[in-house]
């Protein structure tokens, strides 16, 4: 595997769920992102994990949490989600402050 | 309130004209502009960027202008190709914003052979 990959693609789940997206980089880039892209909307950063320290956007619910174990893994987890999350969920790297970052192809998530 | 705007939605262009993308921003401490491409079921792919202390970054058919005084950059693409058709975002970040990227709403392009 190459770049940044993430699983599922797709993801369909009611709003009483518990689910997990996962991103992977294999660039040995040392900051991950998440974000959202909502239909009509310009991408939405929601959490940067960058050397250790993660900055989140501050209106993003407590219902998204991240974790990130190492700097190559990077996980969103979900719970009670609303249907008006359902969107793309976008995953990027980049190395140190350099603001080239890597995405991967999206998860695209449906709520319920 | 968005800090990088692209007004026009969509664009089309013929095959071997130039495609020219817009972008503004009202940020003044945004110091550092990058373009993305996207395809449909895609992430977005970085395509070029563009620092303060230039006008012009040029590479192959895409060049990218910065007129700091108008807070506006733009994307020509010569000679446009079918293959350009994408989904195009401009982003933009400060000396002060680390790693984050402010991105605009995404212009769609359509090339027609």
């Amino acid at each position: 595997e190459t770049g940044v990959t993430q699983t599922p693609r797709h993801l369909v789940m009611g709003m009483t769920n518990k689910k997990s997206l996962k991103c992977e980089q294999h660039l040995g880039h040392n900051a991950m992102y998440w974000y959202k892209q909502s239909a009509k909307k310009p991408l939405e950063l929601m959490f940067v994990y960058s050397l250790e320290e993660r900055v989140e956007n501050n209106s993003v619910p407590s219902r998204f949490s991240p974790e990130c174990p190492n700097s190559s893994h990077l996980f969103l987890h979900l719970h009670t989600l609303q249907p008006e999350d359902s969107a793309l969920y976008l995953c990027a790297s980049s190395q140190d402050y350099r603001v080239e970052q890597y995405f991967g192809p999206g998860t695209r998530l449906t709520v319920t | 309130d968005q800090q990088v705007k692209q007004n026009s939605p969509s664009l089309s262009v013929q095959e071997g004209r130039i495609s020219i993308l817009n972008c503004d921003y009202t940020n003044s401490m945004f110091d550092y502009f990058l373009w993305y491409k996207k395809y449909p079921a895609e992430g977005p792919t970085f395509l070029i960027s563009i620092s303060s202390i230039k006008d012009k970054n040029e590479d192959g058919r895409f060049t990218v202008f910065l007129n700091k005084s108008a807070k506006h950059l733009s994307l020509h693409i010569v000679p446009s190709q079918p293959g350009d058709s994408a989904v195009y975002f401009c982003a933009a970040s400060g000396p002060n914003a680390g790693n984050m990227l402010t991105f605009g709403g995404g212009t769609r392009l359509m090339v027609k052979p």
